[in-house]
């Protein structure tokens, strides 16, 4: 069974950092490009970032609004990616999912993990 | 960027109705979308990519066509579980974007 559990949000000022994990299981983690979404409370779904996998390098994607704030890294040996946010604004405030997409392109998240919360305030 | 409006923003319907949601996207985007359905509190689950293909274990109720500009998800028979809120997915280039999503409820 396909498994993603995010972890690490909280609450953490303005101007803060902030490192959001996401573990995963039940398929060849390696191989698939791992997106993040968030969703502010109330509003709708936001695309955050993408990193690709071994094959494509480990080259990364992102959404205007955390470019050079945010980072993705990954590692294969412990299944796990990870959400760097640094300079952290209030508008970051919201749910942070992790998805996993094929390297086709044809298949984009496709399986979702429970979403973890990020609060950014003072 | 390339933008995605959907329609209409929410609707009422009662169990059986057939329902309908349109996907705009501002520039041709081929057949790179997807429909995920979002209960509150809980993650989106995705119900069709590639525009029309059904992702596995969802119900034949829900079918996704179109192409270039213009898609539509389309419940046959609405059924309890269904009210939620739908959103598309285009992911043609980046940044991917997300419709505003519509809301389903009950009538």
């Amino acid at each position: 069974e396909v498994q993603l559990v995010e972890s690490g949000g909280g609450l953490v000022q303005p101007g803060g950092s902030l490192r959001l994990s996401c573990a995963a299981s039940g398929f060849t983690f390696s191989d698939y490009y791992l997106d993040w979404v968030r969703q502010a409370p109330g509003k709708g779904l936001e695309w955050v970032g993408r990193i690709r996998n071994k094959a494509n390098s480990y080259t990364t994607e992102y959404a205007a609004s955390v470019k050079g704030r945010f980072t993705l890294s990954r590692d294969d040996s412990k299944n796990s990616v990870y959400l760097q946010m640094n300079s952290l604004k209030t508008e970051d405030t919201a749910v942070y999912y992790c998805t996993r997409s094929t390297s086709s392109g044809i298949s984009v998240a496709d399986y979702w993990g429970q979403g973890t919360l990020v609060t950014v305030s003072s | 960027d390339i933008q995605m409006t959907q329609a209409p923003s929410s609707l009422s319907a009662s169990v059986g109705d057939r329902v309908t949601i349109t996907c705009r996207a501002s520039q041709g985007i081929r057949n790179d979308l997807g429909w995920y359905q979002q209960k509150p509190g809980k993650a989106p689950k995705r119900l069709i990519y590639a525009a029309s293909s059904l992702q596995s274990g969802v119900p034949s109720r829900f079918s996704g066509s179109g192409s270039g500009t213009e898609f539509t998800l389309t419940i046959s028979s609405l059924q309890p579980e269904d009210f939620a809120t739908y959103y598309c997915l285009r992911h043609n280039t980046y940044p991917f974007t997300f419709g505003p999503g519509t809301k389903v409820d009950i009538k």
